[in-house]
């Protein structure tokens, strides 16, 4: 089945730098979701990006999508300490009626 | 507050025992999911039901049942059939197919 595949799997930055990571799907999708998991935890809705649209913001996050690449990024800009998790990408594949997460980055904020 | 609550935290099942997994979510959402997570891994949908007394197998649904009698509640038996459970496994919730999901705090399994 299809999947979003996320790039790096593993990314370490000073705080105050801006974190970048990628996602890469297969098919046409609906929509694409990017979600957060602290260690042990359960996962967090981050934010969600129509085929339609090419970017979107939320606060220090900023997701963009490119669907003739079948690719989005999400940055996170002025990283903190509390961003430390990992983040998933999620599709939605047209004509599905089920979302698909990738395997996630590692992102690790360094003091 | 709302939100999902599952249950118990930690759980250990011995051979050849059905362990089952809670789920309840106060939103008033229909959909409801679980999902298996192993270590470095991303989720696995195992079941998931889109309203009361409807539910689908997901992509691993081996080993696993589920019940959705009651809008609220989404419970996961993890039966004998399943030789590998040891994971962590999750219960999301949304107001439909493919809307965000929130997600509980996860039952990790392991095997005496």
């Amino acid at each position: 089945s299809q999947q979003g595949e996320e790039d790096p799997q593993a990314l370490s930055i000073q705080e105050g730098e801006n974190a970048t990571m990628n996602c890469s799907y297969k098919t046409s999708i609906n929509n694409l979701q990017w979600y957060r998991q602290n260690s042990g935890r359960g996962l967090v809705h981050l934010i969600l990006i129509r085929s339609n649209e090419r970017e979107k913001h939320s606060g220090r996050l900023r997701v963009t999508l490119d669907t003739s690449k079948k690719s989005s990024s999400l940055l996170i800009t002025a990283s903190r300490a509390a961003d430390t998790a990992s983040y998933f990408c999620a599709t939605d594949a047209s004509g599905d009626d089920k979302i698909i997460f990738g395997k996630g980055t590692r992102l690790h904020i360094l003091p | 507050d709302g939100g999902i609550t599952q249950s118990p935290k930690y759980l250990f099942r011995k051979e050849g025992q059905n362990v089952t997994l809670s789920c309840e979510q106060n939103l008033n959402h229909d959909a409801m999911y679980w999902y298996r997570q192993d270590p470095g891994q991303g989720l696995r949908l195992i079941y998931y039901s889109q309203i009361v007394n409807d539910f689908q197998k997901g992509d691993i649904a081996e080993g696993y049942s589920v019940s959705r009698e009651k809008k609220e509640s989404f419970p996961l038996t993890v039966t004998s059939a399943q030789k590998n459970p040891t994971a962590f496994y999750l219960c999301a919730s949304s107001g439909h197919l493919n809307q965000p999901q929130h997600f509980g705090d996860g039952t990790r399994l392991s095997i005496l």
